[in-house]
Parts: structure tokens; C-alpha cells; sequence
């Protein structure tokens, strides 16, 4: 029930395509869903993130779509560029503590130009 | 957000030894983490640093072989005890500065264990 599923494990778009990344979740008591960006050698950094009152949020290139009937989220990058090969992870956690995370397995983006 | 400082950013040790890694943030932060990532995975929460009392740990940690120490607001510990090959990893230090806060990361410390 703790678990969050995430897909696909790797993905590979071109310069300028649209990068879709899904997850969805078991425990109803999670409120909050950020997404983080790992590259090779650093730590995660926190990308977006959004709360169960809104279905959709966006920041530049970043958007997070929120299913709260389905228990799932998204996130789409537009315009994908090559900086953005990265390692994406997505993660759930209660709002009472959102330090305490619950991740995805990631997802390897690798955009080509 | 504050900025993470870890020691050290890598290391490699003989299986049956030990190794304490720091955790230094540049402000106060509310509460600290430890995370373990394993070569190729996600990451999994070891423990939530408490200042100034035991460290709560999450199913499948034990204090006697992840003992945590935070003294102060801005500095937590975590020593891999008694290390064997599979405890090879990336071990990241977190935190939040406030109460529903997003979760700030340090740079981690890659430990491989021979």
C-alpha cells in the first residue's frame, strides 16, 4: 500500500518532443507528489510538485497532471532538450511530513538531438 | 532552499568496518533524512534524523547497524555499521526547513564496500 509505480523505466524522445513519465499510487493518505531530477553523480532536485486540490500544474516546459479517482500522476515535458537527459524520479508523501518520500523507480530520459 | 553539504562524496572500505558520513546544511532545518539508493535503483528511506533523540527508523533499518546522530539543528550523522559488499551504495542526506516544505537533497556519498 506504500508502493508508487512508475513508467517507463527508460525513454528515449527526440529534440523537441513531448516526454510523458506516469506513476500512480496505492495509499490514499498521500497529498503530496513532487517530482525530482537526478543527474549522474548529484544528488536529486526537486523539479515540480503538486497537491490533490489542483489536476494539473505547470512550470515552464514541466507539467504535472493529477488523477486523484485514479490514483495517478503524470509528467509531461514539452519542447524536450537534450539538457534534460536525466534520471526522473516521482515520488508521494503525506503533507504532514514531506520529507518522508515514498519514490518511483525512475525513469532514464535520454533525449536525442 | 539550503544547500546540503556531505563527507565524504565517496569511499571505498573493507567489508567488517565502518564508515560515518556527515551531513552539514548552510541553515536550520526543520527535520533530516537519510536515504539509501542502491546502484541503478530508487531511492529508499533509512531514517528520520531526530535532534537530540533517537533517529526513527523505517521497516527493515535497525539503529545497530544505522546508528544516526543530530546534535544540532544543521548536522546529523549516519554511520554504515559492520559493512558487507551488499551495502554498497549512495547514501543521500535530506531535509525540509519547514512543516510541508519540499524535500532538499545533498550531493550523496557513493560507498563501495570490498
Amino acid at each position: 500500500q506504500q508502493q508508487v509505480k512508475q513508467s517507463p523505466q527508460s525513454l528515449i524522445v527526440q529534440k523537441g518532443g513531448i516526454s510523458i513519465i506516469n506513476c500512480a499510487y496505492e495509499n490514499t493518505a498521500f497529498d503530496y507528489f513532487p517530482w525530482y531530477q537526478q543527474f549522474p553523480g548529484k544528488g536529486p532536485a526537486l523539479l515540480i510538485a503538486i497537491r490533490p486540490d489542483v489536476s494539473e500544474k505547470k512550470e515552464g516546459r514541466f507539467t504535472i497532471s493529477f488523477n486523484k479517482s485514479a490514483k495517478q500522476f503524470s509528467l509531461h515535458i514539452m519542447d524536450s532538450q537534450p539538457g534534460d537527459s536525466a534520471t526522473y524520479f516521482c515520488a508521494a508523501s503525506n503533507s504532514g511530513n514531506t520529507g518522508k518520500l515514498i519514490f518511483g523507480q525512475g525513469t532514464t530520459l535520454q533525449v536525442k538531438p | 532552499s539550503a544547500v546540503i553539504s556531505q563527507k565524504p562524496s565517496r569511499d571505498i572500505c573493507q567489508r567488517g568496518t565502518s564508515l560515518t558520513i556527515q551531513c552539514q546544511v548552510d541553515s536550520q532545518v526543520t527535520m533530516m533524512f537519510w536515504y539509501r539508493q542502491q546502484p541503478g535503483q530508487s531511492l529508499t528511506l533509512i531514517a528520520t534524523a531526530n535532534q537530540g533523540s533517537e533517529a526513527t527508523y523505517e521497516s527493515g533499518f535497525v539503529i545497530d547497524k544505522f546508528p544516526i546522530s543530530r546534535p544540532n539543528l544543521t548536522f546529523s550523522t549516519l554511520t554504515v555499521s559492520n559493512m558487507s559488499p551488499e551495502d554498497s551504495s549512495i547514501y543521500l542526506c535530506s531535509a525540509i526547513q519547514g512543516w510541508n516544505t519540499e524535500a532538499f537533497f545533498g550531493q550523496g556519498t557513493r560507498l563501495t564496500v570490498v
